[in-house]
């Protein structure tokens, strides 16, 4: 089985600053990861994974993650935010043992953009 | 290209009824997978249909069932409502290949039960 910890529940930020949402997770198998971000009244959309290959990847929008294994840490950064980039953001992670097919989620990380 | 669509959008049951949730994959997908979203909470996974079987489930009662349909479109059944049942109910298409590991949601049914 695996468990996803996001640290905070509500990031505040102001415009235009940089941004890091903490995640890490606990697995006794394989994993890949995902971030999903989930605007007011809407469902999820992913916004980026890391499955294999180079440790950091990146989104079309500006975020990038970065998986470090021995950390087990799957941090989420944005350089310079907007005020469109306010929504709830779900670190997931998806187990070999469910043959990559299922996502165990965290509680979410309320990133809230002001002036 | 249609995504992932859901029915109802909201829904209201008293205690102790039945309610039936509603989900169309994104086209050429062919598995399903419910999920429940709490309030504050992440979503968690109820159960996953392919070629109309259940092929995995999570932790949750009896009371939650499901069936996939052969256009692949599916339905999660909720018997003896309780109050803890009120929660966004989100489908989650995807492709059985194993190239692909994404899963698309759709916007959700939201459940209260009163």
């Amino acid at each position: 089985a695996q468990s996803v910890t996001q640290l905070d529940s509500q990031v505040p930020v102001f415009e235009e600053a940089p941004v890091e949402l903490r995640c890490n997770y606990s697995s006794s198998v394989s994993v890949y990861l995902f971030w999903y971000v989930q605007y007011p009244n809407q469902g999820l959309q992913l916004l980026l994974k890391y499955l294999s290959g180079s440790t950091l990847v990146e989104s079309i929008n500006g975020f990038e993650a970065e998986f470090n294994k021995s950390q087990t840490s799957f941090h989420l950064r944005k350089p310079s935010v907007h005020i469109s980039d306010t929504a709830e953001y779900f670190c997931a992670v998806s187990g070999m043992n469910s043959g990559y097919s299922t996502l165990t989620f965290g509680k979410g990380t309320m990133l809230l953009v002001s002036p | 290209d249609a995504g992932v669509t859901q029915s109802p959008t909201h829904l209201i049951k008293t205690r102790g009824q039945q309610v039936t949730l509603r989900c169309s994959p994104k086209s050429g997908h062919d598995t399903v997978s419910w999920y429940q979203q709490a309030l504050g909470q992440g979503p968690q996974f109820i159960f996953q249909y392919y070629e109309e079987e259940e092929r995995q489930r999570g932790n949750f009662p009896d009371r939650f069932s499901g069936h996939q349909f052969p256009n692949y479109s599916s339905e999660l059944n909720v018997n003896a409502l309780l109050l803890g049942d009120s929660a966004l109910y989100l489908c989650a298409s995807s492709l059985i290949d194993r190239r692909s590991y994404e899963q698309y949601f759709g916007p959700g049914t939201r459940l209260t039960v009163t």
